[in-house]
């Protein structure tokens, strides 16, 4: 059962522009949502979180929106840089106590354009 | 530090043959984690573990185990693949507390 998921699989982007990328939840217990860079060849890494009793949260061009009403979290990327070019994904931790045990959604490839 | 290490890096197998993915962390984390990922599907948690000693099912541990005899070594072992398994391996580690899991470069493998 998908409990997270990103329904745009890919999103091309003109460097310097915004990037904005979507993720949607069912699971109403979620207390942290969590999103991954991803480059070829490589494993995911950690980019930004978010606390549920939070709406917005900021890390340098990153910032991610939450929007509990709507079960919906978007992450911002501004400005856009050819090295932001990855796979994106949206994930929430399954349990309370721990990070390691995460669900995730399928992931939105970014392509940033000169 | 090395991180989360996972070999082999690329690993082709018959159907049938059993195998064992490696994966081992120098950071002292508690928590472990084995993840496939599939083409549209994003990472799916396999096995986890909170400790040497203790392992749990994921969402899909079927064809899968795990031990946890140290708390540097997590392995998969692949008791006898099959086509379904083909698939992009990772492994992770976090600290006990609400941190960001680190995840190795992943095993890419084939099962014809």
């Amino acid at each position: 059962d998908q409990q997270v998921k990103q329904n745009s699989p890919s999103l091309s982007v003109q460097e310097g522009r915004i990037s904005i990328l979507n993720c949607d939840y069912t699971n109403s217990m979620f207390d942290y949502f969590l999103w991954y860079k991803k480059y070829p060849a490589e494993g995911p890494t950690f980019l930004i979180s978010i606390s549920s009793i939070k709406d917005k949260n900021e890390d340098g061009r990153f910032t991610v929106f939450l929007n509990k009403s709507a079960k919906h979290l978007s992450l911002h990327i501004v400005p856009s840089q050819p090295g932001d070019s990855a796979v994106y994904f949206c994930a929430a931790p399954m349990t309370t106590d721990s990070w390691g045990k995460l669900q995730f959604g399928a992931g939105t490839q970014v392509v940033v354009t000169p | 530090n090395a991180g989360v290490t996972q070999t082999p890096k690329f690993q082709v197998l018959k159907t049938g043959q059993s195998m064992t993915l490696q994966c081992a962390q120098d950071m002292n984390h508690e928590y472990m984690s084995w993840y496939r990922q599939d083409p549209g599907m994003g990472l799916r948690l396999i096995h986890y573990s909170v400790g040497a000693g203790i392992t749990d099912q994921g969402e899909v541990p079927n064809g899968y185990n795990v031990s946890r005899s140290t708390t540097e070594d997590f392995p998969l072992r692949l008791l006898s693949a099959a086509p379904s398994q083909t698939s992009v391996y990772f492994c992770a580690s976090n600290p006990r507390v609400n941190t960001e899991a680190f995840f190795g470069q992943g095993t890419r493998l084939t099962v014809v």
